[in-house]
């Protein structure tokens, strides 16, 4: 079965810190595509970075940046310099090869002014 | 282009009745998805299209569920003798490019469904 954990049901940071978000997954498939999306309150998801599990490099979107341990199985978000707008339900989320997503429960972030 | 567009944004309804939710993805997008999101839950996939054609259903698709995209278009998700365990937000999304899993999907923003 292909699982996808994430451990932190919320969190909060000070804006203009910085903070990583967790997720671990379990999977005997090889190649897989890895996202992070983000849902504001009362508004629809949008992809925040996407990681393709062949690749070794980290993926970088300006102030948004992921940890991939393909060992260890592990896909962290890390966000630089946060911003009020950053306040938002964030999902890791899979796609194992086909064409459905398998989300986490999600990380609700809230960044305090 | 507005992006995924979905009707009705809220839905209330009672047990027993059937409902019918409508998605329109963004113009041109060949695959369209439906998933399921309860309170304090990721979204769980239900089925998708290529085109017209219904290519996978999730076993959460009982058949009081059924999904179409009659012309590669618009979806309409219609459910059947509602039960109050069907209440949830129901999204779609819409994905262009080769297969394989690595494409964005684009998010509309939601149909909530509350069975009473």
């Amino acid at each position: 079965a292909q699982t996808v954990t994430q451990s932190q049901p919320e969190m909060s940071v000070q804006e203009a810190e910085t903070v990583t978000l967790s997720c671990t997954y379990d999977t005997s498939e090889s190649n897989y595509y890895l996202f992070w999306y983000k849902q504001p309150p009362s508004r629809q998801m949008i992809l925040v970075i996407r990681q393709e599990a062949y690749k070794q490099q980290n993926a970088t979107e300006n102030r948004f940046s992921v940890n991939f341990q393909k060992a260890a199985k592990s896909f962290s978000l890390k966000i630089s310099d946060s911003q009020l707008g950053d306040t938002a339900m964030y999902f890791c989320a899979f796609n194992f090869g086909n064409e459905k997503l398998t989300f986490g429960t999600g990380t609700r972030l809230t960044i305090i002014p | 282009d507005t992006g995924v567009s979905q009707n009705p944004r809220h839905k209330i309804t009672k047990r027993g009745q059937n409902v019918t939710f409508r998605c329109d993805p963004i113009s041109e997008h060949n695959r369209l998805y439906w998933y399921r999101q309860t309170l304090g839950q990721g979204p769980e996939f239900l089925t998708y299209f290529q085109n017209e054609a219904q290519l996978e259903k999730s076993r959460l698709l009982s058949d009081r569920f059924s999904a179409e995209r009659p012309k590669g278009s618009f979806s309409t998700l219609e459910i059947q003798r509602t039960e109050q365990g069907d209440s949830a937000m129901y999204l779609c999304a819409s994905s262009s490019g080769t297969s394989g899993g690595r494409n964005e999907q684009f998010f509309g923003p939601g149909t909530r469904l509350t069975v009473l």
